[in-house]
């Protein structure tokens, strides 16, 4: 069974430029995860889809932040305008869904470095 | 809101020794437990989880964890460890019951193993 893809694996742009990750779940996983690892930090959630609607964005800075999940299937998280803080992994993670925990799965993550 | 707290940030051990690492949680009711691993180059995946029943957990390659309640823990542990358990290992915590299947990660326990 194939992972979770993520792509690009790494990223460097300069400060004030726009960035956009792209993720695709394992295949059936309904929902759908992008968490931020900040180096010396655990991953933190920004925002979670279940099929393409948002179950919970409460912890993504919208102001520059966006996702979306449009045909519930592979999903976009892009940075505009990017600032030096944003620098960290980003994690794609997917689950079968409902409301019962289901182990999530993670991908291989995007390193963003903001110069 | 929860929180994580994992006290060893960096561990040393030669090979044969016994591990134990620390992970606290702040608020209590119904969660559950998980601590995952990520081996260099490799991606975050599950090492072991606790939902309910038995509070002494066994996960793959030889470790198991303990869920004290009263103490709102979960420790995780190995008898004799090998250098191929050398990675970054995070505890996490899902408040069951919640809308969404937020997992609330600390900041990670990095152990190298020595031969």
């Amino acid at each position: 069974e194939a992972g979770v893809a993520q792509s690009p694996r790494y990223k460097i742009i300069e400060k004030r430029q726009s960035v956009a990750f792209w993720c695709n779940p394992i295949s059936g996983h309904a929902t759908l995860y992008w968490y931020q690892q900040i180096l010396g930090q655990g991953p933190k959630l920004l925002i979670q889809f279940q099929n393409n609607g948002v179950v919970d964005d409460s912890q993504l800075p919208k102001d520059r932040f966006s996702a979306e999940r449009l045909k519930g299937v592979d999903s976009t998280l892009k940075i505009q305008p990017a600032k030096l803080e944003d620098s960290a992994v980003y994690l794609c993670a997917s689950d079968p869904g409902g409301r019962t925990y289901n182990e999530q799965f993670f991908g291989p993550g995007t390193r963003l470095t903001v110069l | 809101a929860q929180s994580v707290s994992q006290h060893n940030h960096h561990v040393i051990l030669s090979e044969a020794a016994s591990l134990e690492l620390g992970c606290n949680y702040s608020y209590g009711g119904t969660v559950n437990l998980f601590w995952y691993v990520q081996y260099p180059g490799q991606h975050l995946q599950l090492l072991l989880k606790y939902f309910s029943g038995d509070p002494l957990v066994k996960g793959i390659k030889g470790f198991e964890a303990e869920f004290i309640k009263s103490k709102f823990s979960f420790n995780l542990r190995k008898p004799s460890v090998q250098w191929s358990d050398t990675a970054e290992y995070f505890c996490a915590v899902m408040n069951y019951g919640g809308a969404t299947n937020k997992l609330i990660f600390g900041t990670g326990t990095l152990l190298a193993v020595q031969p």
